[in-house]
């Protein structure tokens, strides 16, 4: 087991919906980022936290958001859903600079 | 523009062989790689790392191979069991502020009895 978690591990929302993320990692991990997994592909790089700052951002608009805890959780926030929004979300925490490791997942439908 | 891709979609093996699953990246100044298994409905669980100083790192029934003059890596998997049928993901981490890591579109291992 990684000690990362996610919730909910799966969610239903319509178009224009806005939808909240929660992942929870391990006492100590002071990084971490979210992904976006499209059906068949790899993970893509949404953004990363650094002690609660936002430490790097991937090719994502700006409706996608996040926030990270002092108590080693954070929020990954989406305005505005669209239907290409359907994805698995991934967070994955470390220590930085060494290996991230990844939760479950949140697999999010938008309808 | 920076990408790791995969050579091989599907690579399907019999129990008990060897396997390998190959990777190109095209970043030369990615000083990380990773290797990382999915299982269907899961998110990506660690295999083993290595640095760019490196070109071989060992773990229990894997190896990783670096090869930075072709910017090729490789995944080795000994004697492969059916536990090991997965889709399997080369990751490089960009050396710039953050540590981002950049995915292929992975391989899927499939292990015939």
């Amino acid at each position: 087991e990684t000690g990362v978690t996610q919730s909910p591990t799966h969610l239903i929302k319509t178009r224009g919906q806005q939808v909240t993320l929660r992942c929870s990692s391990q006492s100590g991990h002071n990084t971490v980022s979210w992904y976006q997994q499209a059906l068949g592909q790899g993970p893509q790089f949404i953004f990363q936290y650094y002690r609660e700052e936002e430490n790097g951002r991937g090719n994502f608009p700006p409706r996608f958001s996040g926030l990270q805890f002092p108590n080693y959780s954070s929020e990954l926030n989406v305005n505005a859903l669209e239907l290409d929004d359907s994805a698995l979300y991934l967070c994955a925490s470390g220590r930085a600079p060494d290996t991230q490791y990844f939760g479950p997942g949140t697999r999010l439908t938008v309808l | 523009g920076e990408s790791v891709g995969l050579h091989l979609p599907t690579l399907s093996v019999q129990e008990g062989d060897n396997s390998i699953i190959n990777c190109a990246y095209s970043n030369s100044a990615s000083d990380y790689f990773i290797w990382y298994k999915q299982e269907s409905g899961k998110g990506p669980q660690f295999i083993i790392d290595i640095r760019s100083n490196m070109d071989k790192r060992q773990g229990q029934r894997v190896t990783v191979l670096l090869n930075k003059t072709v910017k090729h890596l490789s995944l080795q998997i000994a004697a492969t069991q059916p536990g090991d049928s997965a889709v399997y993901f080369c990751a490089e981490r960009q050396t710039d502020s953050s540590y981002k890591l950049i995915f292929g579109s992975g391989t899927r291992l499939l292990v015939r009895p």
